[in-house]
């Protein structure tokens, strides 16, 4: 199985500053067909995952432009811009490059 | 508006069978492309897929649990389902159902989850 390895496990952020989370693959995410299957979820205390981000820099529909995802071949990041008390939770990526698919450990983004 | 949601039977023994409903709404899953996954959490802990069904009754599984996994749907009412075997203390946990699109989809919506006890 592909191992995602995400640091920080934990990152403190003051409001209104940048948060940056790093995730690695053990082996390349570009699929054969060109495409790179990483994706980045965010978790909120109490509720279920939501997508943020879907192969490596697309914002899914409603999700702010403070989030942005960049990265190629095994190493991807997601980064938070103006953070606001909305966004702590639990980050998560996954790859669907290859099988089976596979999720980081996550990182807890908390109040500074 | 694609809706998804669990439910089980909360608590059961070691050893028993674990079966899940996902009832769905939004989309069909005898559309093409479209697939129904399912991905559990142990409490304070990371994801893991487990198993996924498509559009063309395809299935596929987690090669750590496939010995232990099924997932079937019935497309006329918008339900996917999910039966592990010999429940086991580990396998405690909240279990998600997700909907995706295509091969190598992300999963896109998620259900509010169900959280499964096993114990004695």
């Amino acid at each position: 199985d592909v191992v995602m390895t995400q640091t920080p496990v934990s990152l403190p952020v003051s409001l209104g500053g940048q948060a940056s989370i790093s995730c690695r693959s053990s082996q390349s995410l570009v699929h054969s067909n060109g495409n790179t299957y990483l994706h980045w979820y965010l978790q909120k205390p109490g509720q279920s995952p939501q997508l943020l981000i879907y192969r490596v820099s697309n914002r899914f529909s409603g999700v702010p432009d403070r989030f942005s995802g960049s990265g190629s071949g095994t190493d991807f990041t997601l980064k938070i811009s103006r953070v606001e008390p909305e966004d702590l939770g639990d980050y998560y990526c996954l790859q669907s490059t290859h099988f089976p698919p596979t999720f980081g450990s996550g990182t807890k983004l908390e109040i500074k | 508006q694609v809706t998804l949601k669990e439910s089980g039977p909360g608590i059961l023994q070691p050893s028993q069978a674990l079966s899940l409903t996902c009832t769905f709404s939004g989309f069909s899953l005898s559309t093409y492309g479209m697939r129904v996954s399912w991905i559990r959490q142990p409490s304070g802990k990371g994801l893991e897929w487990l198993a996924t069904i498509d559009w063309d009754d395809d299935k596929y599984y987690n090669p750590s649990l496939k010995s232990r996994l099924t997932v079937s749907k019935d497309t006329s009412n918008n339900q996917a389902f999910l039966k592990i075997t010999s429940m086991d203390s580990a396998d405690t946990a909240t279990y998600y159902c997700a909907w995706s699109c295509g091969a190598h989809g992300d999963f896109d919506y998620w259900g509010q989850g169900v959280m499964v006890t096993v114990s004695s």
